[in-house]
């Protein structure tokens, strides 16, 4: 299957810094990609979905110049928290699809566990 | 309408027993139904998958029931075995590939 990777796997940081999180595809060519917000013994939110070369869109409720989301090119994917809280800490979890993979199957990565303290 | 509700919360089953997990939904518009197993700390992994013109998809020891004048589905883990312990989440697919997901159901499965 195909495979999507996260960096970094896990980050601690202050309150009001800003976290950068990478997604990537390594065997296939994504064309779109999710982001999720998972908080403990919960489902996955979708945050936004990223398309290559256009801008991200946002659900509902999710503040989006809070959640910046690049999608420079068609094997990475970044979210950026900015001025992060301590309640954005969270399971942040990002998936893919498109040419390569399956059209309709999403292949997650390992996702990244972000603490604010 | 969005929604896609799943049951139960959690699910205790002895080792060789059968897991059965239930999911509903009520927009017409979902395409298509994966099935996902999460362990702690990690993303989701897809398990299984079925289109609604088919009834029944068989992979395994897993297997999707769908029942599409219903709105409903179900994943069937035969034979349980303790390492299929895990968070299953059921998901429906729409609007160009977005995902709703089920809220999950912890599954034990005792030794």
């Amino acid at each position: 299957g195909a495979v999507v990777s996260q960096h970094p796997s896990r980050v601690i940081c202050k309150s009001g810094t800003s976290v950068k999180i990478e997604c990537r595809s390594l065997d296939f060519q994504a064309t779109t990609m999710f982001w999720y917000r998972q908080f403990p013994k919960q489902s996955l939110m979708l945050m936004a979905t990223s398309n290559e070369g256009s801008k991200a869109t946002y659900e509902q409720g999710v503040e989006k110049d809070k959640f910046l989301i690049n999608h420079a090119s068609l094997t990475l994917s970044t979210l950026t928290v900015t001025s992060a809280h301590p309640e954005d800490s969270s399971f942040y979890i990002c998936s893919a699809y498109g040419w390569g993979g399956s059209t309709d199957t999403q292949y997650f990565g390992p996702g990244t566990r972000l603490t604010v303290l | 309408q969005q929604q896609v509700k799943q049951s139960p919360q959690s699910l205790i089953v002895q080792k060789g027993g059968i897991s059965i997990i239930n999911c509903a939904y009520e927009n017409t518009a979902f395409d298509y139904f994966p099935w996902y197993q999460q362990f702690p700390g990690k993303g989701p992994a897809l398990l299984i998958a079925i289109r609604p013109d088919v009834s029944e998809k068989k992979e395994g020891r897993f297997t999707i029931s769908f029942n599409k004048s219903a709105k409903q589905f179900s994943l069937h883990i035969m034979d349980s075995q303790p390492g299929d312990s895990a968070t299953y989440f059921c998901a429906a697919v729409y609007q160009g590939g977005k995902l709703i997901f089920g809220q999950g159901t912890e599954l034990s499965v005792k030794p």
